[in-house]
């Protein structure tokens, strides 16, 4: 049962350009939504977050929007750069309720961004 | 500079053989997770502690795989006997108290059964 999903395996964008990468998730109980990075031989590193709260939260060239409606979420990268390239897990919590911290991930997206 | 430190970096063992991976979490953080990254499931949690007492070891293999805290500075996750489908790369997380999500990633074991 697979609680957070992103549904698209890769991704491949031009430098300069904006990527899109989504997440759809199925737990009512999530509230706390969160976007990792990964590159090769490295742990993944947190990159933007948000908070159930709100709709959008931006940081530089990332901006995570929600939907809570359609139990969607997205990470817009803009301009993306060749440096952007990695793999991108969502991640969600409830963290309001009691699970200290633990996140449910999806199975990530590689993005590739060409110059 | 903090970090989560975990070894061994690297693994390769037979089928049948004892794996311990360790783990260092960041000083002062009381949450540690374990997770393993497969191509079909991305990250999967194993187990968590809070404060040393484990929380939740749901994803884990009972019969097989044991995740213990001996102390604040030291999280083991051991597989015995281990197979060829452990086969994955396998991560440790911190995070402090009253933690939202934000994790910190050791840079993880990677593991290869023959």
């Amino acid at each position: 049962d697979q609680q957070v999903k992103q549904n698209s395996p890769s991704l491949s964008v031009q430098e300069g350009r904006i990527s899109i990468l989504n997440c759809d998730y199925t737990n009512s109980m999530f509230d706390y939504f969160l976007w990792y990075k990964k590159y090769p031989a490295e742990g993944p590193t947190f990159l933007i977050s948000i908070s159930s709260i709100k709709d959008k939260n931006e940081d530089g060239r990332f901006t995570v929007f929600l939907n809570k409606s359609a139990k969607h979420l997205s990470l817009h990268i803009v301009p993306s750069q060749p440096g952007d390239s990695a793999v991108y897990f969502c991640a969600a919590s409830d963290a309001g309720g009691t699970s200290y911290g633990k996140l449910t991930f999806g199975q990530g997206t590689i993005l590739t961004v060409h110059p | 500079d903090a970090r989560v430190t975990q070894t061994p970096r690297h693994k390769v063992t037979e089928m049948g053989q004892e794996v311990t991976m360790r783990c260092q979490p960041i000083l002062g953080h009381n949450t540690v997770f374990w997770y393993r990254q497969t191509m079909m499931q991305g990250l999967e949690l194993l187990a968590y502690f809070r404060n040393r007492a484990p929380l939740d070891d749901s994803g884990m293999p009972k019969d097989r795989f044991s995740a213990e805290m001996p102390d604040a500075t030291l999280a083991t996750l051991k597989i015995q006997p281990s197979e060829p489908r452990d086969s994955a790369v396998y991560f440790c997380a911190s995070g402090p108290y009253k933690n939202t999500g934000e994790l910190f990633f050791g840079e993880g074991s990677r593991l290869t059964v023959l």
